[in-house]
């Protein structure tokens, strides 16, 4: 059975630092793999899909990357600012469409 | 357009009565989802529609029943809660396309109170 780990569960850093953000997968046969980012009482924003053929997705100064034989994941922001405060969720859909989620890292930036 | 809609935005009721939550997508997308999410927690699966028949239920009880009137449109009826069916609930959607590109874009939830 598929299961999905994202340590740490809370991350705090200075305003303009680069992170990274870690998920684990205990089983390589997926065919995606997504990065979401969550306000306080707010929907899911999709950030990256990695497919599975890929090693890693870019948009502005999020990287995600994808290791399916070592099952990780790793986002990472370039440069964080106040704004990217949120809870940030990655699911894998290795079959039927369902995602499996990790239960998020809740990051905070400090001005 | 990748936007999912949902309405209300708040929702409060009592243990007797009927509700609906509404969900909309305007992306040409075939499957539609339900998730509930308790606070702190990820989202949980509750029901997916593809091509407008429904596809997967999670085991939910009978109280939440699920409609798709068309492609474009999702609907949770409410039925009977129960206090702790107060949560956020999200209505996602996705293409259904080939296998590892199916990305879900989700809405922005309702979220449900029952006193």
């Amino acid at each position: 059975k598929q299961e999905v780990t994202q340590i740490p569960a809370a991350l705090s850093v200075p305003e303009g630092e680069n992170l990274v953000l870690n998920c684990s997968f205990t089983d390589s046969a997926i065919y995606n793999l997504q990065w979401f980012r969550q306000d306080p009482g707010k929907g899911l924003t999709s950030l990256l899909l990695i497919q599975s053929s890929q090693r890693e997705q870019t948009s502005g100064r999020l990287n995600a990357s994808l290791d399916k034989s070592s099952g990780r994941s790793t986002l990472y922001i370039a440069a964080s600012q106040p704004g990217d405060s949120a809870t940030y969720l990655c699911a894998v859909d290795d079959s039927n469409y369902q995602l499996i989620w990790g239960a998020g890292t809740k990051l905070i930036i400090k001005p | 357009d990748t936007e999912v809609t949902q309405t209300p935005k708040h929702l409060v009721m009592g243990m007797t009565n009927k509700k609906s939550l509404k969900c909309e997508q305007h992306m040409g997308h075939r499957a539609m989802y339900w998730y509930k999410q308790k606070a702190k927690k990820p989202p949980e699966l509750m029901f997916v529609y593809s091509y407008e028949k429904l596809s997967i239920n999670e085991s939910v009880p009978s109280r939440f029943s699920p409609e798709c009137p068309n492609s474009s449109l999702l609907n949770l009826h409410l039925h009977a809660l129960q206090p702790e069916d107060s949560a956020l609930y999200l209505c996602a959607s996705s293409s259904r396309g080939l296998a590892g590109v199916d990305e879900q874009f989700f809405g922005p939830g309702t979220r449900l109170t029952v006193l």
